[in-house]
């Protein structure tokens, strides 16, 4: 049963800390994207992958989120240093037709 | 801007009745327009989609109908079931955009039994 997977599940950090959230998108899919969802902005688009390229990232603050693509199998998103402000519910999605989403990494930054 | 309006933000129905979720867009270039339908905890998971080419598609209980002139698209649920109780999100992308989905602010929808 192909699958996006993401760890962690749940995640409690401090203000100030690092945080990576990691995925693994369907095998043979060749778009990833990362979402944020909050109750107030609904789903946001923060960054995409095509072929491990980074093709858009405008929706993410480029001073302390990066996301990365080491190799066709994971993709990351890092935040340092994390804020209050960032505790929302980060997906992943793969497409290759249709768009996939993981479970998400829920995110409460203290 | 938001390119793409949904409405109702939630919705009451009881079991056996008609769900019906409207969502309008702004951008001519969508080419794309899916549903996801979100259980709590878990993430959006596609239920079905269209393309500007047809005005309806059917799969199962579930309905697109699509209005190219109007721009607006719509979700309809027949004989709504508990289980259909859920969040449902429109969504929309151009085409060569490697679907990257600009979503509706989503609807909660509750069946009751």
């Amino acid at each position: 049963d192909a699958r996006v997977t993401q760890t962690p599940r749940h995640k409690v950090t401090e203000m100030g800390q690092e945080v990576t959230m990691r995925c693994q998108p369907i095998l043979g899919h060749n778009t990833v994207f990362w979402y944020r969802q909050t109750m107030m902005q609904g789903l946001e688009l923060l960054a995409y992958f095509r072929n491990r390229a980074p093709l858009d990232d405008s929706g993410m603050p480029k001073d302390r989120f990066s996301a990365e693509m080491p190799d066709a199998t994971l993709a990351t998103l890092k935040i340092q240093p994390s804020e209050p402000r960032d505790s929302a519910v980060y997906f992943c999605a793969s497409g290759g037709g249709g768009l996939f989403f993981g479970e998400g990494s829920r995110l409460t930054v203290l | 801007q938001q390119q793409v309006k949904q409405s109702p933000q939630s919705l009451i129905v009881q079991k056996g009745g008609i769900s019906i979720i409207n969502c309008a867009y702004e951008n001519t270039a969508f080419d794309y327009f899916p549903w996801y339908q979100q259980f709590p905890g878990k993430g959006p998971a596609l239920l079905i989609a269209i393309r500007p080419d047809v005005s309806e598609k059917k799969e199962g209980r579930f309905t697109i109908s699509f209005n190219k002139s109007a721009k607006q698209f719509s979700l309809h649920i027949m004989d709504s079931q508990p289980g259909d109780s859920a969040t449902y999100f429109c969504a929309a992308s151009k085409a060569g955009s490697a679907r990257q989905l600009t979503f509706g602010s989503g609807t909660q929808l509750t069946v009751l039994p």
